[in-house]
C-alpha cells in the first residue's frame, strides 16, 4: 500500500531540472508532496486532488494522472535550497508515505 | 509561533521502560496524526484521530502502543515494554479536516527515542 517513488536519489547542479515520480497499487483520491530537509520534519509543498490535475508555485510542480494513479513532482532550474528528500503521500483513511527520494543540489 | 509541538524532543530509555511523549497540535486543527520514521524511510503511519475519536490505528502497532487525545486538543503516545526496535522518531501532525478527506498536515519537530 506504500507508494513507490523513482528515483531513489537524484545529484544535480544547480540550475538543472528533475523528475520525481510516485506511483501507487492502489486507487489515488490524492496525492501531497512534502520536502524533508536533515534532522528535519517534512514540510508540505502540495496536494493535488483531480486526476489530470495540474498545480505548481515557483519553480516546483506536480501532476497527478488519477487513472495511472501515478503522479510527478517537477523541479525546474534547482537551487541550492531544493536539496532534501521528498516524499508522495496517499490518502485512503490510513495515510501512506513513500519511500522518499533524496534530491541533491549542487553549486 | 503556534506550530505543532512535542515534548520531549529526545528520549534515552533502556529497554522495558515505558515512554509517554505528548503532542500540541495547531489549536484550530481537529486532526492529529502519529507516524515513526526511521533513517532512510518515509514516515510510517501509526494512527490518527479526528477531535477526541481514534479514527484509524496501524495493524503495524502493537499492542505495546496506545494513543489518547481526551480532549480533542494534545494528544499522548505511549510504549510499553520498550524494545530496541521502537528506537526511530516519532513525528506528529495536524490538520484541519473540511469536508473533504485530504488536507495538509502540519509536522512537529519529533521525538526521537533511543532504545538501550
Amino acid at each position: 500500500q506504500q507508494p513507490v517513488q523513482s528515483p531513489q536519489a537524484v545529484i544535480l547542479r544547480e540550475g538543472e531540472d528533475a523528475v520525481i515520480n510516485c506511483s501507487s497499487s492502489k486507487a489515488l483520491y490524492s496525492v501531497h508532496w512534502y520536502r524533508q530537509k536533515h534532522g528535519e520534519a517534512p514540510v508540505f509543498l502540495m496536494i493535488l486532488l483531480k486526476g489530470g490535475e495540474q498545480k505548481g508555485h515557483d519553480k516546483i510542480s506536480a501532476s497527478f494522472n488519477e487513472k495511472k494513479q501515478q503522479s510527478s513532482l517537477y523541479l525546474t532550474a534547482s537551487q541550492l535550497s531544493y536539496s532534501g528528500t521528498y516524499f508522495c503521500g496517499t490518502d485512503r483513511n490510513k495515510f501512506y508515505f513513500g519511500s522518499g527520494t533524496k534530491l541533491n543540489v549542487k553549486p | 509561533d503556534t506550530g505543532v509541538s512535542q515534548d520531549p524532543r529526545h528520549k534515552i530509555t533502556k529497554r522495558g521502560q515505558n515512554v509517554t511523549f505528548r503532542c500540541d497540535p495547531i489549536s484550530e486543527h481537529n486532526r492529529l496524526y502519529w507516524y515513526r520514521q526511521t533513517l532512510g524511510q518515509g514516515p510510517e503511519f501509526l494512527t490518527y484521530f479526528q477531535n477526541e475519536a481514534q479514527l484509524e490505528k496501524s495493524r503495524l502497532l502493537s499492542d505495546r502502543f496506545s494513543a489518547e487525545r481526551p480532549k480533542g486538543s494534545f494528544s499522548t503516545l505511549e510504549i510499553q515494554r520498550t524494545e530496541q526496535g521502537d528506537s526511530a522518531m516519532y513525528l506528529c501532525a495536524s490538520s484541519l479536516a473540511g469536508t473533504s478527506v485530504t488536507d495538509t498536515q502540519y509536522f512537529g519537530p519529533g521525538t526521537r527515542l533511543t532504545v538501550l
